[in-house]
């Protein structure tokens, strides 16, 4: 069965670094999202991409965070310079055509900022 | 931004007894989708309804929608020590349809 993607599954980083985090998704989805997760509750959404464009980042820390989905299928999340802050989960997940349809979500990559 | 908002916030009922979430949200939306959470693991598609729709089930799965007080529940039958995990509702909102999740609702089924 065709799954998301992401590495790292755990990434333990000193503030004021950076960090990196890649997704791959199910073959021939054109949408994808990054949500950060912090414990015990909802993901938030960061980024949502249609095919190589960004269709949202309305809530993506823009002076900190970026993402980019060269050719339109795998994606990174980066993070310059790491924050005690983001210390979270992040979750990539795909969807075939946006909301319209059930997303996959990845296993996400555990970021914990010392 | 969160959209939905899960109530209860947590649940803890025994084995075989019926689970209800409700889930309440604030703007028009494309389809209403649930998803579960074990802990510290992606989340996993139960259903969708769309917003034409009022009524949907999936195995011991049934969910309702009302727009008009823009709300829906899921009911989970029969429940089982391994549907232990968080709940979420997401929305699909706008002409991007993007999906924006609720809070969530912890479940404990209790064997």
């Amino acid at each position: 069965e065709a799954e998301v993607a992401q590495s790292p599954r755990y990434k333990i980083t000193e503030k004021s670094q950076a960090v990196a985090f890649w997704c791959d998704p199910i073959s021939g989805h054109a949408t994808l999202y990054w949500y950060r997760q912090i414990l015990g509750q909802g993901p938030e959404l960061l980024v949502q991409f249609q095919d190589e464009s960004v269709v949202d980042d309305s809530q993506l820390p823009k002076d900190r965070f970026s993402a980019e989905r060269l050719k339109g299928v795998d994606s990174t999340l980066k993070i310059q310079p790491a924050e005690l802050g983001d210390s979270a989960m992040y979750l990539c997940a795909s969807s075939h055509t946006g909301g319209r349809t059930e997303a996959f979500f990845g296993q996400g990559t555990r970021l914990t900022v010392v | 931004s969160q959209q939905g908002e899960e109530d209860p916030q947590a649940l803890s009922i025994q084995e075989g007894e019926n689970a209800t979430m409700n889930c309440s949200y604030k703007t028009s939306i494309n389809n209403l989708q649930w998803y579960r959470q074990n802990s510290g693991r992606g989340l996993v598609h139960l259903i969708l309804i769309r917003s034409n729709e009022r009524e949907k089930h999936s195995g011991r799965l049934r969910v309702t929608l009302d727009t008009s007080k823009k709300s829906s529940s899921l009911l989970i039958t029969a429940s089982r020590a391994a549907d232990t995990a968080s709940y979420f509702c997401a929305t699909s909102q706008g002409g991007s349809e993007k999906l924006v999740f609720g809070k969530g609702m912890k479940l404990t089924v209790n064997p």
